[in-house]
């Protein structure tokens, strides 16, 4: 079974810039997370979705971060424009659903701003 | 949110010797989830036990659900054990909330 699949797997921008993610879960499941993982700390979750809907995303900051899972399979999660705080490794989860599932980490987009 | 606090947040072992990683969580957590982040980033999942005691080769999991804490046993470590190790309890819908992780260093 493939696993969750992310690219880019490092991205270096210059702040103000815009920088886009991109996320295929493990074939099946229904529910996608995005995560963000700054440096010394634990991964916070940014949005989650269950199918093409938005579950969660209180900790998401939407003047400059959107994501979108259009079809209900891969997604998008976009920064724009970039700030220096916004280094850090974005990580990819799916469960197969949003019932107390394992969730699946793919190996992340490492982000550095300049 | 559940605030999750992981103990102790560094650990140097010597190769061959076992360990012991604990969590807890500030409020009940549907279920719980460790993973070991290998120094590519990667988070590999080691267990997901909400209740109960797990052994997967040199490692086991015990989690007390009432008393909202879990422990990771490392025996015979081993150098491709170093890394930092996360434990993650979910709430809400599957939500998970992490700690800051144990950073474990193994040294031959």
């Amino acid at each position: 079974e493939a696993g969750v699949a992310q690219s880019p797997r490092y991205k270096i921008i210059e702040k103000r810039q815009s920088v886009a993610f991109w996320c295929n879960p493990i074939s099946g499941h229904a529910t996608l997370y995005w995560y963000q993982q700054i440096l010394g700390q634990g991964p916070k979750l940014l949005i989650q979705f269950q199918n093409n809907g938005v579950v969660d995303d209180s900790q998401l900051p939407k003047d400059r971060f959107s994501a979108e899972r259009l079809k209900g399979v891969d997604s998008t999660l976009k920064i724009q424009p970039a700030k220096l705080e916004d280094s850090a490794v974005y990580l990819c989860a799916s469960s197969s659903d949003y019932s107390n599932q394992p969730q699946h980490f793919g190996d992340g987009t490492r982000l550095s701003i300049l | 949110g559940i605030q999750v606090e992981q103990s102790p947040p560094d650990l140097i072992l010597q190769e061959g010797a076992n360990s012991t990683l604990r969590c807890n969580f500030s409020d009940s957590v549907n279920n719980l989830q460790w993973f070991h982040q290998n120094p590519w980033g990667q988070l590999i999942n080691l267990f997901y036990i909400p209740s109960g005691t797990k052994q997967n080769g040199r490692l086991s999991a015990t989690t007390v659900a009432t008393e909202r804490y879990s422990l990771l046993y490392i025996s015979s470590s081993q150098t491709t054990d170093s890394g930092v190790y996360f434990c993650a309890g979910s709430y809400g819908n599957n939500r998970l909330a992490f700690g800051k992780g144990n950073q474990v260093v193994v040294i031959p």
